[in-house]
């Protein structure tokens, strides 16, 4: 059963960092993309960043290159979103989710960790 | 950016009906996207993808078709379970998108 399981959410001030985790288990990890994927408080879903398989190609959207970076670990099944400069904005339930394959659609999504920029 | 725009915002119908949902692209996707369906608390869930293809353990009920700018998600003979917020999504190009969603509510 494919799982995934999002950690490192929580409180943070305005220009903070936050280091979210998500470790995947139930495939083989290294051979499918990954993503990050937010919604904020009582609105839509917005993606984030995407990363291949090997860790090739990093993606993000406009609003948050320079500031946050994904990486992955195959060793250790897991998924990572560095979060610095963070902004009110920022403010969001972030979800990881597997793509089905090479075409970047979501099969399995993490139940999300909540991110609260505020001072 | 392609930007997709999802009408109506919401839709009201009974048991039984069935929900014609659209979605539209500011510039042509082919036929790379997809629907998902998120009900309150939980994380979406992958309904429709490649414009037509039904995800794994999804209902026959739940159709999707389109291509170019015009997409559709039908579901026919509405069950209660099915109220829920459902978004359409591109992968055609970066940034990949969302619509801004369509809330199904059952009578």
């Amino acid at each position: 059963e494919v799982q995934l399981l999002e950690s490192g959410g929580g409180l943070v001030q305005p220009g903070g960092s936050l280091r979210l985790s998500c470790a995947a288990s139930g495939f083989t990890f290294s051979n499918f993309p990954m993503t990050w994927v937010r919604q904020a408080p009582g609105k839509g879903l917005e993606w984030v960043s995407f990363i291949g398989g090997s860790g090739v190609g990093p993606m993000y959207t406009d609003s948050v290159k320079g500031r946050f970076t994904i990486s992955r670990d195959n060793s250790k099944n897991t998924l990572f979103l560095q979060m610095n400069s963070l902004r009110a904005e920022d403010t969001a339930v972030y979800y990881c989710a597997k793509c089905i394959d090479s075409r970047c659609y979501f099969d399995y999504w993490g139940h999300g960790t909540l991110v609260t920029v505020s001072s | 950016e392609t930007v997709l725009t999802q009408s109506p915002a919401t839709l009201s119908l009974s048991p039984g009906e069935r929900a014609a949902l659209s979605c539209r692209a500011s510039q042509s996707v082919s036929n790379k996207l997809a629907w998902y369906q998120q009900k309150p608390g939980q994380a979406p869930r992958l309904l429709i993808y490649d414009a037509s293809n039904r995800a794994t353990g999804i209902p026959a009920r739940f159709s999707g078709s389109g291509s170019g700018t015009d997409f559709t998600l039908t579901i026919s003979g509405l069950e209660p379970e099915d109220s829920a917020v459902y978004y359409c999504h591109h992968r055609s190009n970066w940034p990949l998108t969302f619509g801004g969603g369509t809330k199904v509510e059952i009578k």
